[in-house]
């Protein structure tokens, strides 16, 4: 059974940081994973979608990283911004329907 | 070309009530996936519909919950005799087909509050 962690559950820094949220997976046979933005109350927010037979994806201040066989993916943000503060989820998706961390709740302090 | 449409946005009922939610694929898109988040927990899978078939309901809860996807309309999530428990947001997402590759696209969900 697949299982995403991310590390940590709540993040706050100061602005203009660069910073890396942590995703981890126990299953390796993936198809993709996506990283998602959910504002307060919000719906999701799609950010970046790296397929199983990509290393990274980049959009803007935001890149993601895939390591399949260590079960592992990272974000990175650059530059941070208070525009940036919200819950950012990890998803995978194997052979069964997108699996979801509980996400990272990041603070950006102007 | 509208994104996944969700209504209504916000639900009152009180419990024993029936909760309808409906859900509008992005246009072309033929697969719809439910998904639930429950107060400070992760969004869990519920059910997968193609049009006029569920995939698989895995996630969906035995009793009192159900899915549809008709070949006209919208998909819809009844929840009969609602509890306490069911207070939640209800996500739909869409894919335009059965490629695993294919990213969802998702709504901006349901809150459902149960008094």
């Amino acid at each position: 059974k697949q299982e995403v962690t991310q590390i940590p559950a709540a993040l706050s820094v100061p602005e203009g940081e660069n910073l890396v949220l942590n995703c981890s997976f126990t299953d390796s046979a993936i198809y993709n994973l996506q990283w998602f933005r959910q504002d307060p109350g919000k719906g999701l927010t799609s950010l970046l979608l790296i397929q199983s037979s990509q290393r990274e994806q980049t959009s803007g201040r935001l890149n993601a990283s895939l390591d399949k066989s260590s079960g592992r993916s990272t974000l990175y943000i650059a530059a941070s911004q208070p525009g940036d503060s919200a819950t950012y989820l990890c998803a995978v998706k194997g052979n069964t329907p997108l699996v979801f961390g509980k996400g990272t709740r990041l603070s950006v302090i102007a | 070309n509208a994104g996944v449409m969700q209504n209504p946005r916000h639900l009152v009922r009180r419990r024993g009530q029936e909760a309808r939610l409906r859900c509008s694929p992005m246009k072309g898109h033929s697969h719809v996936y439910w998904y639930r988040q429950l107060p400070e927990e992760g969004l869990k899978f519920m059910v997968y519909l193609q049009k006029e078939n569920i995939i698989d309901e895995s996630g969906m809860p035995k009793e009192r919950f159900s899915a549809e996807f008709p070949k006209e309309g919208p998909s819809i999530l009844r929840i009969q005799q609602v509890v306490r428990g069911d207070s939640a947001a209800y996500f739909c997402a869409s894919s335009p087909n059965l490629d695993s590759s294919y990213e969802q696209y998702f709504g901006p969900g349901t809150r459902l509050t149960v008094t």
